[in-house]
């Protein structure tokens, strides 16, 4: 049970922000949101996490909406190799990771 | 640092034999999960082992099992072996005690079940 809904594919052009929505509705206090992408015949790599306020490292930043029950990952400037299935997923209590479908994010140059 | 290593890369089993996949941890985790990834979807938590136990799992079937090494390496071992186990099979170490640790994944093993 992911228990998180995303679309199923976005595009964007090369050079421009990217804006990957996640819905959380029934995450409880506790649940830190996770990011992570998977890049083709490789396994995922981490993003970004975050509990309430709002995140940035290298990669991307993560913006957790007021009432935590959504949430957007954001590519500052999208480039070929960030075309990916992006993934977003609550983190519970037991440290156990639930996958869902992810978005295919396609890059257009 | 090293990161997660898994082998074999392939593997192609016929229906009802018995498979080993390996795992190596990266250094200083304590805890490994493991998970099956479909074709086309994402992976499904299979069953996650700190301090050489199992901690948690999936909606798999007893014939998945595993075990952790005081190493913290790790082996998951698949018995009669079905078509639908056909599937890519991730290792992902993180630390536990950190409550939000990030995993970090091998690249996984294609099995391929006949």
């Amino acid at each position: 049970d992911a228990k998180t809904t995303q679309p199923n594919s976005m595009e964007s052009n090369e050079e421009e922000p990217v804006h990957l929505p996640c819905n959380h509705s029934t995450i409880s206090g506790t649940d830190y949101i996770h990011w992570y992408r998977q890049l083709p015949s490789q396994g995922p790599e981490y993003v970004i996490h975050g509990l309430t306020s709002n995140v940035n490292n290298r990669m991307a930043s993560l913006a957790i909406a007021e009432d935590r029950k959504s949430s957007t990952l954001i590519l500052h400037r999208a480039t070929l190799r960030d075309a990916a299935v992006y993934y977003c997923i609550r983190l519970n209590t037991g440290n156990q990771f639930y996958f869902g479908t992810g978005t295919s994010l396609t890059v257009i140059p | 640092e090293t990161g997660v290593t898994q082998s074999p890369t392939h593997l192609i089993k016929t229906r009802g034999q018995q498979v080993t996949l390996r795992c190596s941890s990266q250094s200083g985790h304590n805890t490994v999960s493991w998970y099956q990834q479909a074709l086309g979807q994402g992976p499904q938590f299979i069953f996650q082992y700190y301090r050489e136990e199992e901690n948690g799992r999936g909606n798999f079937p007893p014939r998945f099992s595993g075990l952790q090494f005081p190493n913290y390496s790790s082996e998951l071992n698949v018995n009669a072996l079905e078509l639908d186990d056909s599937a890519l099979y991730l290792c992902a170490s993180s630390l536990k005690g950190s409550y939000n640790s990030p995993l970090h994944f091998g690249n996984g093993t294609r099995l391929t079940v006949t």
